[in-house]
């Protein structure tokens, strides 16, 4: 079964410093794994995906993340945080291959990013 | 401009009554999903759609049903049996497997 980890609840920057958001996961085979972001009372936005291919994966709004499967990790990073990143993260991985089970993800808890100015 | 649209954003429910929450989107995707978030859960997934006429039970089914009668719309009802409705219910789709799903402004469910 896959799993997502997400080692911290909160996280506080401030603004101009980087960030950094930790995730593991848990997979019986080569995953895909994403990184979303939700404003309060919106739905979830796409910031990056890694399938298969390079592993260092670049996204919007200046976020990347690196695919490290030695260490089952995809920590999401940003050189200098901006206040409008304040919001909460959900690192997801594709939860099977199975084409009777269509594109199930699942789910970390999420990581809440505060911005101080 | 395509997407996936939600409505209503808040919607309140009595007790013993079914509550229908639309999903609608023009992006011509096949697949489609409910998810109910709740805080400090993440998102867990109620029901899918891989095509039209065809749903399958996701992790928390229980005292939810849907409905997919065309490719569309994806409605979510969620009926008396649900003890625990209050929750943030979100909608989205997808072109295929192993793709990112696109995800609607969701539907905040609350008990009066």
């Amino acid at each position: 079964a896959q799993s997502v980890t997400q080692l911290d609840s909160h996280v506080s920057v401030s603004e101009g410093t980087p960030v950094l958001l930790r995730c593991n996961y848990s997979s019986s085979y080569s995953p895909s794994l994403f990184w979303y972001v939700q404003h309060p009372n919106k739905g979830l936005q796409l910031l990056l995906k890694y399938t298969s291919a390079a592993t260092l994966v670049k996204g919007i709004n200046g976020f990347e993340a690196e695919f490290k499967k030695s260490e089952t990790s995809f920590h999401l990073t940003k050189p200098s945080a901006h206040m409008s990143d304040a919001a909460e993260y959900f690192c997801v991985v594709s939860g099977s291959f199975r084409a009777e089970y269509g594109n199930k993800l699942v789910f970390g808890a999420g990581t809440i990013l505060r911005v101080k100015s | 401009d395509g997407g996936i649209t939600q409505s209503p954003k808040y919607l309140f429910r009595k007790e013993g009554q079914n509550v229908t929450l639309s999903c609608e989107q023009n992006l011509n995707h096949d697949a489609m999903y409910w998810y109910r978030q709740d805080p400090g859960q993440g998102l867990r997934l109620i029901y899918y759609s891989q095509i039209v006429n065809d749903f399958q039970k996701g992790d928390i089914a229980e005292g939810y049903s849907v409905s997919r009668e065309k490719k569309e719309s994806f409605p979510l009802t969620v009926t008396s049996a649900q003890k625990n409705p209050t929750a943030f219910y979100l909608c989205a789709s997808s072109i295929m497997r192993n793709q990112p799903q696109h995800f609607g402004d969701g539907t905040r469910l609350s008990i009066l």
